[in-house]
């Protein structure tokens, strides 16, 4: 167990329509990353955020969003949604610190039909 | 920008034999980098990590890999295969200071019994 939570861990909707993924991080870990892992894409960064803040933003489409509450867990804002974004979404955290291994969660899995 | 090679796609290896997986990275600063091992359903799990130091990193479950900064790789190896390897393992090279990793597409093992 990594310590790191995230639901759903499965997701099946349609075409069109707006998904939420959500991310507790270990306890004490400040920095949230996502990234998103498809068959033809292989493990792709999406956004980061440290302690509320967006930090860094990677491939992420226009039509997904992220934040970080202050309570540090994260949401992953998915609309529009087209058969292209399925995917096996991964939520990571890591410490502030020079050690540098993220901790994942087990992801979610999103089928969009 | 920092990228990772994996070579391989899929290895093949009997139970007991040795394995090798490359890896191969570009990165203008020293390197942080990492293997993870991902098994069917789950997140991914840190393997070994290097940062400094000693060149050959000792990790969890009987793997180890060699940093060799004239070949830009960072192989990782086991003598002895055991079934319960059998898994996806992705080289990942990391900024420091809290920053993202960027993770090659990774390379699937198979054990023959």
């Amino acid at each position: 167990d990594s310590g790191v939570t995230q639901t759903p861990k499965h997701l099946i909707t349609a075409t069109g329509q707006r998904v939420t993924l959500r991310c507790s991080p270990r306890s004490g870990d400040l920095s949230v990353y996502w990234y998103q892992q498809s068959l033809d894409q292989g493990l792709q960064f999406l956004i980061q955020y440290y302690n509320g803040e967006e930090r860094a933003k990677g491939n992420i489409l226009e039509r997904f969003s992220a934040q970080q509450f202050p309570d540090l867990h994260s949401e992953l804002n998915l609309s529009s949604l087209e058969l292209g974004d399925s995917a096996l979404y991964f939520c990571a955290s890591r410490r502030t610190s020079n050690t540098g291994e993220l901790f994942f969660g087990e992801g979610s899995r999103l089928t969009v039909l | 920008a920092q990228s990772v090679t994996q070579p391989d796609i899929h290895i093949t290896v009997s139970e007991g034999a040795s394995l090798e997986l490359r890896c191969n990275y570009s990165y203008g600063a020293t390197p942080y980098l990492f293997w993870y091992v991902q098994s069917p359903g789950q997140g991914l799990q840190l393997l070994l990590k290097y940062f400094s130091g000693d060149t050959l990193v000792q990790g969890i479950k009987g793997f180890e890999a060699e940093f060799k900064r004239s070949q830009s790789s960072f192989n990782l190896r086991k003598p002895s295969v055991h079934w319960s390897d059998a898994a996806e393992y992705f080289c990942a090279v990391g900024e420091g200071n809290a920053g993202k990793s960027t993770f090659g597409d990774g390379t699937t093992l198979t054990v023959k019994p």
